[in-house]
Parts: C-alpha cells; structure tokens; sequence
C-alpha cells in the first residue's frame, strides 16, 4: 500500500492567495482527519471525517479555512484568504473504524509570505 | 494548564542508556497513543493502549489510567531512535489531543 499520500509536499504562496491541500487516505480506510503542526502550539486537530460526513469541526481556526470529502478517497483543505499565521505542516491521516491507530501522511509544508 | 503534558521537553543520552519519557493527562480519555516524529518530519504510530503495558522490540509502554499518566521507555537506545516522541491522548471515539512532544538525542 502507498499509505496516505499529499499533495503538495511544499507550497509557498503569497498573503490572500487561496490554498489547497489534498489528502488521498489509504485504501480502505473511512476515517480522515486534517491537523496542523507549528512550533508553538504543535499538533492540532482541525476536521476529522467518518464515511466522508464531517464529525468535528471544532478545531478549523476560523472561515478562512473549510474542508471537504466529496468521496471515500480524496479530500481537500482549502484556505482563503490565506495569511502569514497560517504557515504551518498540516499533516493528514487516516484509520479504518473508530478504535484504531491512525496513519499519517508525510504533511504539507505551508509558507504564506 | 495543557490537557497533555510530556516531560521532559528535550532529553540526551548516550548509546545504551534506558529512556523514559513520561505522558500526563488531566482529561477523560478512551485510549493513549505514543507516536514518533522522525527528523524528516514523518509520524508513525507506536502504540495505542487503554490499560496495563504493551511491548514492541525495544519500545515498552505503559499506562495507569488511575493516575492519568503513560511512560514509554526505550531499552538499549540507539542513535536512530533520535527522534520527537509525542503522546496523545484520545477523547470519545477518535479525536486526539496531543502533547508538546519529547525531543529525544541519542550520541554514539
């Protein structure tokens, strides 16, 4: 298995710009869950899906930001308007069921200039 | 106050020594997971117990839910387990709330 796979890697954009990060989890798998990494808070949850339904969006900073899941293999972090505060890893993984270890993606490495 | 609270923040030891790290929680949790960040940046999940002490090669986690704490130990460390080790504790069915992490430095 590929294990979960995003895209990009890397993306520097410029403050205002709209962002998108995209997760494919691995195959199988029907939970999704986004997280944010920075040096000062660490790791966060932001969304987390069950059969591609949002079950917790309590985490997502503010409107700027929104998540999707139009299907069981694909999902998508948006940002916009995008700020310098957003700079960041955000890291996506995924798990099969409700009780079991997640597996993380290699995250995306965020830089809003 | 952090719901998680690890300790210590950053640690060195020579080849060989025993390592601990240990893992406060103050919230309800359904189980306690141990992941590790490699310095490239991956995680990978280590453990994930709700009870008593489980085993893998020369990582050995534990758990007392009375006391609301988890101690990961390495035996025999190595310079590859340099690493951030990072616990986090999991509410209801799913949702993780995460440590600080542990910077781990293993010298040869």
């Amino acid at each position: 298995d590929a294990g979960v796979i995003q895209s990009p890697r890397h993306e520097v954009t410029e403050m205002g710009q709209e962002v998108t990060l995209r997760c494919k989890p691995i195959s199988g798998h029907n939970s999704l869950f986004w997280y944010r990494q920075t040096m000062m808070r660490g790791l966060e949850l932001l969304i987390y899906f069950n059969n591609n339904v949002p079950i917790d969006d309590s985490g997502m900073p503010e409107d700027r930001f929104s998540a999707k899941m139009p299907n069981a293999s694909f999902s998508t972090l948006k940002i916009q308007p995008s700020e310098p505060r957003d700079s960041a890893v955000y890291f996506c993984a995924s798990s099969w069921g409700k009780d079991n270890e997640q597996f993380f993606g290699p995250g995306t490495r965020l830089t809003v200039l | 106050k952090n719901e998680v609270e690890q300790s210590p923040q950053n640690l060195t030891a020579q080849e060989g020594e025993f390592i601990t790290i240990n893992c406060s929680y103050s919230v309800g949790i359904s189980a306690l997971h141990w992941l590790q960040q490699h310095p490239g940046g991956g995680i990978v999940s280590l453990f994930m117990l709700s009870s008593g002490k489980k085993k893998h090669g020369r990582l050995i986690a534990t758990i007392n839910i009375q006391e609301k704490h988890s101690s990961l130990h390495i035996t025999a460390s190595h310079p590859r387990d340099s690493a951030v080790y990072i616990c986090a504790a999991r509410q209801g069915a799913q949702k993780l709330v995460f440590g600080q992490g542990t910077r781990l430095t293993i010298n040869p």
